[in-house]
């Protein structure tokens, strides 16, 4: 089955500066990989997604990339700022329309502290 | 207001006594799913289901039990809970037709076996 791994599993930087989350994924079937932020005693929000035939998205500071052949994708937030400061989860899944399954695998998870 | 609801939000029981989490959408969606968060292992997926009356399981299913006898619902039961089963629970729904496959997630249960 699927396997994601995340790295790293904390990550302090300072305010304006950019910080970078990677993860890589096993299973080649994977075509769908969202990013969550969880923000302390909150539930978790999704902040960008992408799809395996896209390499980059951006979204203001934040911008995913993918390669699918070395199965790894990264979340890159630029001008970081102390609201940022929470736990970011990256996932994968095979996403089908026709509804075949369901199946979500998250990583481990990053702590990122933006120190003001 | 769309939504996900869960109940109770925090449960403290003991080991063997049955218990419902329960979980709730209004957003009309297909698709749900409940999930455990423990430290350093990250969010997994326990079990998940793609329309009513069909579930299916997810990366850690030992010891729940699950069902969906309406869309907007899909408790889970814990038929003999143990302490291993401590953990922090999160119930999601999810409609991936419509380009994303973002999880809608509830509030979350906190839930202590003694």
């Amino acid at each position: 089955g699927e396997n994601v791994e995340q790295h790293p599993s904390t990550l302090s930087v300072q305010e304006g500066d950019s910080a970078v989350i990677k993860c890589t994924y096993s299973d080649s079937a994977s075509n769908y990989f969202p990013w969550y932020k969880q923000e302390l005693g909150k539930r978790p929000q999704l902040i960008i997604d992408i799809r395996s035939n896209v390499g980059e998205k951006k979204d203001q500071r934040i911008a995913v990339t993918l390669n699918k052949t070395a199965k790894h994708f990264s979340l890159h937030i630029t001008e970081t700022q102390p609201e940022d400061s929470a736990v970011y989860f990256c996932a994968a899944s095979t996403m089908n329309y026709g509804g075949a399954t369901n199946k979500l695998i998250f990583g481990t998870g990053t702590l990122l502290a933006v120190q003001p | 207001e769309a939504q996900v609801t869960q109940n109770p939000r925090y449960l403290i029981t003991v080991t063997g006594k049955k218990l419902t989490v329960t979980c709730s959408q209004n957003m009309n969606h297909e698709y749900m799913s409940w999930y455990r968060q423990d430290p350093g292992l990250g969010l997994r997926q326990i079990y998940y289901s793609m329309n009513v009356e069909v579930t299916d399981k997810g990366d850690v299913p030992e010891g729940y039990k699950v069902s969906r006898k309406e869309k907007r619902n899909f408790p889970l039961i814990l038929e003999s809970p143990s302490p291993n089963q401590t953990s922090l629970y999160f119930c999601a729904s999810n409609e991936p037709g419509q380009g994303t496959n973002e999880q809608f997630f509830g509030p979350g249960t906190r839930l202590t076996v003694l």
